[in-house]
């Protein structure tokens, strides 16, 4: 069956600019978490959703930073006026229904690098 | 808080021989402790995982990790490396809420050498 699957892939923007990434979770899933990955470093949690609501967004680093998950399936993640710091790989991830034993499957990313 | 140290960034070996990535976490709850692996360009891609069960945990590739409590680690290890287990692996800890967010190391790129 189809993973996650994330797009783009790779996105180039300019800073001060507006950007959404996407991520199509495992169908029937409804665990879905955002991970960033910066160069050398593990992935660090940002959000996770249950269904549609945003249980845990403490890892978000500011307010320019924003996802959704509408319809508890597809979710975007959304960076305003975005800063050259904000350049990583972008990680989204589903899990069948969330508990901590559940296994996280991840996509490839988008990796995003401001200029 | 959680946390996970992973000892050494870069583990390079011989072909043949014994794959021994070391981790430790940093808990105030009960652990549940996992490895993954990511190859280039890939997604992350689960190798074990640890959820209070058997304490020694086989997983894909002939890997396999012990949770030791007392030394608050969860090395991982391979008895022969090869050449296609070159890759960065990822040790991760969550546990303690009702939801699985992890807390990764900082990675530790194998290189196998043949």
């Amino acid at each position: 069956g189809a993973g996650v699957s994330q797009t783009p892939s790779n996105k180039v923007t300019e800073k001060g600019k507006y950007v959404e990434l996407r991520c199509d979770p495992i169908s029937g899933h409804t665990a879905l978490y955002w991970y960033r990955q910066s160069l050398g470093q593990g992935p660090e949690f940002l959000i996770y959703f249950q269904g549609t609501g945003a249980a845990d967004d403490s890892g978000l680093p500011n307010d320019r930073f924003f996802a959704v998950r509408p319809e508890g399936s597809v979710s975007t993640l959304k960076i305003q006026r975005t800063e050259r710091g904000d350049s990583a790989v972008y990680l989204c991830a589903s899990s069948l229904a969330g508990p901590s034993t559940d296994t996280q499957y991840f996509g490839p990313g988008t990796r995003l690098t401001v200029l | 808080a959680q946390s996970v140290t992973q000892l050494g960034s870069h583990v390079s070996v011989s072909e043949g021989a014994l794959v021994l990535l070391r981790c430790n976490y940093s808990s105030s709850v009960p652990p549940y402790l996992f490895w993954y692996v990511q190859y280039p360009n890939q997604g992350l891609q689960l190798l074990l995982k640890y959820t209070s069960a058997a304490t020694l945990v086989k997983g894909i590739n002939g890997f396999e990790a012990e949770f030791k409590k007392s030394e608050t680690s969860f090395h991982l290890t391979k008895p022969s490396a090869h050449m296609s287990d070159a890759a960065e692996y990822f040790c991760a800890v969550t546990g303690g809420t009702s939801y699985g967010k992890l807390t990764f190391g900082q990675g530790t790129i194998l290189t196998v050498h043949p």
